[in-house]
């Protein structure tokens, strides 16, 4: 079975300060990670995902993850956070060669104080 | 014109009720899916359908239903809603590993 783990429903940053998001995900055979940003009102869209490439992973808007098989973990990070980042950020995770069934962490909720 | 469309956007019913929610892409994706969104409960998979004569149930199915009408069209019924069925309903097809998500559907059921 596979899984992912978001540590932490919401997070606080000041505008112009590191973003982090946790991931940990659980698999039994190498997976494909996702993490999707939903905006207020908005259905998810893909922000970056790591498909056995490179470990480290670039996304739209300035954000980055990196895959690391022995913490079997895909955090989300971004040097300056913006106003605009504010949304619900979902890791999501897919077993290699599988039928596409997407399994999403409960989400985390970034908010960005001026 | 976005490329996976929902409609309705918001609904309220009440109890018992016979409910669609309907979702039409121009993607040309053959895969679609339905979720439905809690708080704190992220996005669970109700059904999903890898072509027309496919429908797969997902893990939150029972009170759902599905219809494939055509590659372009796939609705999601609720037989007889119940207050807990209150949530936000995505639609997403996909091709390849990435997903694409309609805008919702909010859904009370009173």
């Amino acid at each position: 079975a596979q899984s992912v783990t978001q540590l932490g429903s919401h997070v606080s940053v000041s505008e112009g300060a590191l973003v982090l998001l946790r991931c940990n995900y659980s698999s039994s055979v190498p997976p494909y990670l996702f993490w999707y940003v939903q905006y207020p009102n908005q259905g998810l869209q893909l922000l970056l995902k790591y498909t056995s490439a490179a470990t480290l992973v670039k996304g739209i808007n300035g954000f980055e993850a990196e895959f690391k098989k022995s913490e079997t973990s895909f955090h989300l990070t971004k040097p300056s956070a913006h106003m605009s980042d504010a949304a619900e950020y979902f890791c999501a995770v897919l077993l290699s060669g599988g039928y596409q069934k997407v399994t999403f962490g409960t989400g985390t909720k970034l908010q960005v104080i001026p | 014109d976005a490329d996976v469309t929902q409609t309705p956007r918001n609904r309220i019913t009440k109890t018992g009720k016979r409910i669609m929610l309907e979702c039409s892409q121009t993607k040309g994706h053959d895969r679609m899916y339905w979720y439905r969104q809690d708080p704190g409960l992220g996005l669970r998979l109700i059904y999903y359908s890898f072509d027309v004569k496919d429908i797969n149930k997902g893990e939150i199915s029972d009170g759902y239903s599905v219809s494939r009408q055509a590659q372009a069209k796939f609705s999601l019924s609720l037989e007889s809603a119940i207050p807990n069925q209150t949530a936000l309903y995505f639609c997403a097809t996909s091709v390849g590993d990435t997903q694409y998500f309609g805008p919702g559907t909010r859904l009370t059921v009173l």
